[in-house]
């Protein structure tokens, strides 16, 4: 069974910074997915970025990076000039994709607050 | 267009009473996946359809959780004889299929539920 750590249950930063989220994964399988999802307060969650493990260049969305180490199982998330807009709990999850079922694995999320 | 909805957005149930979720998928999504999501923890996956089919259930707590998709669109998850523990926000999401780019998950704004 994959399982997905994230370690930094709250975290701040000042807007305009940047502030990067910790995930790590365990998992034997060798293709998979990473998401980071973005759950605002009393709002739907909505996915912000993806990564597939068979490829090496870490995905970027705008604002939104990641750092995919394969062999360490660890994608962090990187947010620059952070916005007050991004204040909400990130998930980190996983999903192995493949016959039957491909449901995501969350971790336990990060609260994230943007100081004004 | 329209994203995934939920109804109701919340529900308060006596203990051992029977309540019903619906979720409407975005048009034309084949897969659709629960959710239970407790208080401050991530997501935790319950069941999967892709179209009618039930491909799988492993997730369900229990025997008194059930869900269906009859004409692969709408779904309902059943809870019989609610307990406290089941309180909880329940959360839909739909994809496109499960292959490559469209196995992204577009999530509902969840029910939440509150067993007295």
């Amino acid at each position: 069974a994959q399982t997905v750590t994230q370690s930094q249950p709250e975290m701040s930063v000042q807007e305009a910074e940047t502030v990067t989220l910790s995930c790590t994964y365990d998992t034997s399988e060798n293709n998979y997915y990473l998401f980071w999802y973005k759950q605002p307060p009393s709002r739907q969650m909505i996915l912000v970025i993806r990564q597939e493990a068979y490829k090496q260049q870490n995905a970027t969305e705008n604002r939104f990076s990641v750092n995919f180490q394969k062999a360490a199982k660890s994608f962090s998330l990187k947010i620059s000039d952070s916005q007050l807009g991004d204040t909400a709990m990130y998930f980190c999850a996983f999903m192995k994709p493949g016959a039957g079922s491909y449901q995501l694995t969350f971790g336990k999320g990060t609260k994230l607050s943007v100081i004004p | 267009g329209a994203g995934v909805s939920q109804s109701p957005r919340y529900k308060v149930a006596k203990r051992g009473q029977d309540v019903a979720l619906r979720c409407d998928p975005i048009s034309g999504h084949v897969s659709l996946f629960w959710y239970q999501q407790a208080l401050g923890q991530g997501p935790e996956f319950l069941t999967y359809f892709q179209n009618e089919a039930q491909l799988d259930k492993s997730g369900l707590p229990s025997d008194r959780f059930f869900a269906e998709r009859p004409e692969g669109s709408v779904s309902t998850l059943k809870i019989q004889r609610t307990q406290q523990e089941d309180s909880a926000v329940y959360l839909c999401a739909s994809s496109h299929s499960s292959r490559g780019e469209s196995n992204e998950q577009f999530f509902g704004p969840g029910t939440r539920l509150t067993v007295l």
